[in-house]
């Protein structure tokens, strides 16, 4: 069965300091991944994705994530966290098979203190 | 990418009546989804809904819980059907538009059955 694993509820980090979210998975096939944020009342916001090529991928906000085939990962990263940037992140993969579904993992909710 | 209107964007409903939940893009498109966040989860995916054709459910979802229609291609319906508290969750479509990079979600429904 196809999963992806976010191994922590939530992450607390100090704002300027650097933050990680972690995600892994398991597939079978190619995975395409991606990466999403969640404010409160409000949709999933599309961050980033890992689609072919270079393994570090930048995307919104100043987020980055890097595609590690080895380990099946794909933390998200950020060199300095602000306070604007709590809210649920969630880690999602779509296999080359199926561009149609999307297999999210449990989320993570990030809090940033001042 | 496109724009979403999901309405209502809450609700409280008694337990054994419906609710239709509707979706309203911007744009035609030809793929339409409809997921489900149950609290303290991930998303899940409910049914995938083509225009002109019935909707592709996921194990573990059925028709005649979760009705979806799609009488075009701006426009999808999702109802849940007589419900019972186990249904609360947040309900949010999304739609496919321009290959992998362009998934959006809508900003999702939350519904409460008591």
């Amino acid at each position: 069965a196809q999963s992806v694993a976010q191994p922590e509820d939530q992450v607390n980090v100090a704002e300027g300091n650097p933050l990680t979210v972690k995600c892994t998975y398991s597939v079978s096939g190619n995975p395409y991944l991606f990466w999403y944020v969640q404010y409160p009342n409000r949709g999933l916001q599309f961050l980033l994705k890992y689609i072919t090529g270079d393994n570090l991928v930048k995307g919104s906000y100043g987020f980055e994530a890097e595609f590690n085939k080895s380990q099946t990962s794909f933390h998200l990263k950020k060199p300095s966290a602000l306070v604007s940037d709590s809210a649920l992140y969630f880690c999602a993969v779509i296999l080359g098979d199926n561009f149609n579904k999307f297999y999210f993992g449990s989320g993570t909710k990030l809090n940033v203190k001042p | 990418s496109a724009v979403i209107s999901q309405k209502p964007s809450r609700d409280i409903c008694q337990r054994g009546t419906s609710l239709t939940i509707q979706c309203q893009v911007d744009s035609q498109v030809t793929m339409m989804f409809w997921y489900r966040q149950q609290p303290g989860q991930s998303l899940t995916l409910i049914a995938t809904a083509n225009q002109g054709s019935e909707a592709t459910y996921e194990s573990g979802f059925v028709i005649d819980k979760f009705p979806i229609s799609r009488p075009n291609l701006t426009f999808s319906t999702l109802t849940v059907s007589n419900m019972s508290p186990e249904d609360s969750s947040i309900y949010l479509c999304s739609v496919l538009r321009g290959g992998l990079y362009g998934y959006t979600f809508g900003s999702g429904t939350r519904l409460t059955v008591v």
